[in-house]
């Protein structure tokens, strides 16, 4: 089976930085994606990590370490509208189904 | 580029009805998606196509859910009859191919059972 673990919810302030994390268990791991989803919305793209290291997409950061089963989404410079919930997603086995974390709901507050 | 289309994109049931939801993917995506999200839960798969073969449909409760994509295009989801646990948005995502590094989502269809 798999597991996906992530916070259930974290508030932070509009201007600083947050990172969420994702922990996760899955056999024949080849890929973690991360969502954001606003509320009553589809989920949009925001980044997809195959190898380990850090990539930087604008104020948008992803981590991964596949030795530990883990992986990190960063936001800088926290604006309000990136209030939502962060959907971490572990793609694995021979059909690269991705199986998707319960997300963590972010509040940025002023 | 057209994204995902869905469509109802809201409908209310009484408990026992049928419903049944279209999807139609990105042009030329070959591999597509049906996830069930529950409020306050993560998307969880129902069923992977790729073109119109199935690839996984292991999460799909089989006695009440059908889905088929006869043409490898669009695609439709059924549930009959509904029961009052199967409200929740139903979202279609599409990609390039199973081992594609994106996933599109559509907007969803949000179902209540009443």
């Amino acid at each position: 089976g798999q597991n996906i673990d992530q916070p259930t919810e974290m508030t932070a302030t509009e201007g600083a930085i947050v990172q969420i994390n994702c922990t996760y268990q899955t056999s024949g791991f080849n890929g973690l994606f991360w969502y954001q989803q606003h509320a009553g919305e589809a989920p949009t793209f925001l980044s997809y990590n195959v190898l380990d290291g850090l990539e930087e997409k604008g104020r948008f950061s992803s981590f991964l370490s596949r030795s530990k089963g883990y992986s990190y989404l960063l936001l800088k410079e926290l604006q309000m509208k990136d209030s939502a919930s962060y959907l971490c997603a572990a793609r694995s086995g021979g059909s690269y189904i991705p199986t998707f974390g319960r997300g963590t709901s972010l509040i940025v507050h002023p | 580029e057209a994204g995902v289309a869905q469509s109802p994109r809201y409908k209310i049931i009484e408990k026992r009805q049928s419903v049944a939801f279209w999807c139609n993917p990105i042009s030329g995506h070959a591999t597509l998606y049906w996830y069930q999200q529950i409020l306050g839960q993560g998307p969880k798969l129902l069923i992977q196509f790729q073109n119109n073969g199935v690839v996984d449909d292991s999460q799909l409760p089989k006695d009440r859910f059908s889905a088929e994509r006869l043409k490898g295009v669009d695609s439709t989801l059924k549930i009959q009859p509904a029961k009052l646990e199967d409200s929740a948005v139903y979202l279609c995502a599409s990609s390039g191919g199973f081992s594609g590094n994106t996933i599109y989502f559509g907007e969803g269809s949000w179902l209540t059972v009443v």
